[in-house]
């Protein structure tokens, strides 16, 4: 049983696009959500994290969103370049112990 | 080296065949953890190995799986009696710590099995 839902499975997006991703989850003792980005054939490398104590985070282009009531948070992706075309896991656990990984999102954005 | 590394980058099996899986963390991380990666699936947390204590084995699918980790370091996946559902690719990652804020994974760059 996945313990975090992701979804789309898969979204293509016109270069200067937004790619928004969406991830769910139950366990509520969840306190650290980090996104992980893969490209074909590397092992996924972190990218941003978040912890439940703030609503947004920023770094560059991408942005987490947080919702903790609705147990939901979201990966946005502004102003998307080509080399941003990858697969993009959220993953939550308790204290950084044992991540709990999406099923994935490949992105594929269009010059 | 200055990443994870993993051994062999590809295996092709047979069914039945016992195969091992290498993993070199980064220098000086105490955390070790193994993860499988299904065509089209997320990761699959599979053993998790924190200094000296025991290790969390939750996530193995089978007792066909067995993992050590020798002197802290270099770790073992063990395969026995391949099955054609085990074809995937076995990720390994390191991390400085486990709990407080040094929460990112490092991962190598996968075993991809082939079990025929």
């Amino acid at each position: 049983q996945q313990q975090v839902k992701q979804s789309p499975q898969s979204l293509i997006v016109q270069k200067g696009g937004i790619s928004i991703i969406n991830c769910a989850y139950e366990n509520t003792a969840f306190d650290y959500f980090p996104w992980y980005q893969q490209f074909p054939g590397k092992g996924p490398a972190l990218l941003i994290a978040i912890r439940p104590d703030v609503s947004e985070k920023k770094e560059g282009r991408f942005t987490i969103s947080f919702n903790k009531s609705a147990k939901q948070f979201s990966l946005h992706i502004m102003d998307s370049q080509p080399g941003d075309s990858a697969t993009y896991f959220c993953a939550a656990s308790i204290s950084d112990y044992k991540l709990s990984f999406g099923a994935g999102t490949t992105v594929t954005v269009r010059a | 080296g200055a990443g994870v590394s993993q051994s062999p980058s590809n295996k092709v099996t047979e069914k039945g065949k016992d195969v091992e899986l290498r993993c070199d963390p980064i220098s000086g991380h105490t955390a070790l953890y193994w993860y499988r990666q299904s065509l089209g699936q997320g990761l699959e947390f599979l053993i998790y190995f924190q200094g000296n204590s025991a290790p969390d084995k939750s996530g193995l699918p089978s007792d066909r799986f067995s993992a050590e980790r020798t002197g802290g370091s270099v770790s073992t996946l063990t395969i026995q009696r391949t099955q054609q559902e085990d074809s995937a690719v076995y990720l390994c990652a390191s991390s400085l710590n486990s709990g407080g804020a040094a929460g990112e994974l490092f991962f190598g760059e996968g075993s991809r099995l082939t079990v025929l």
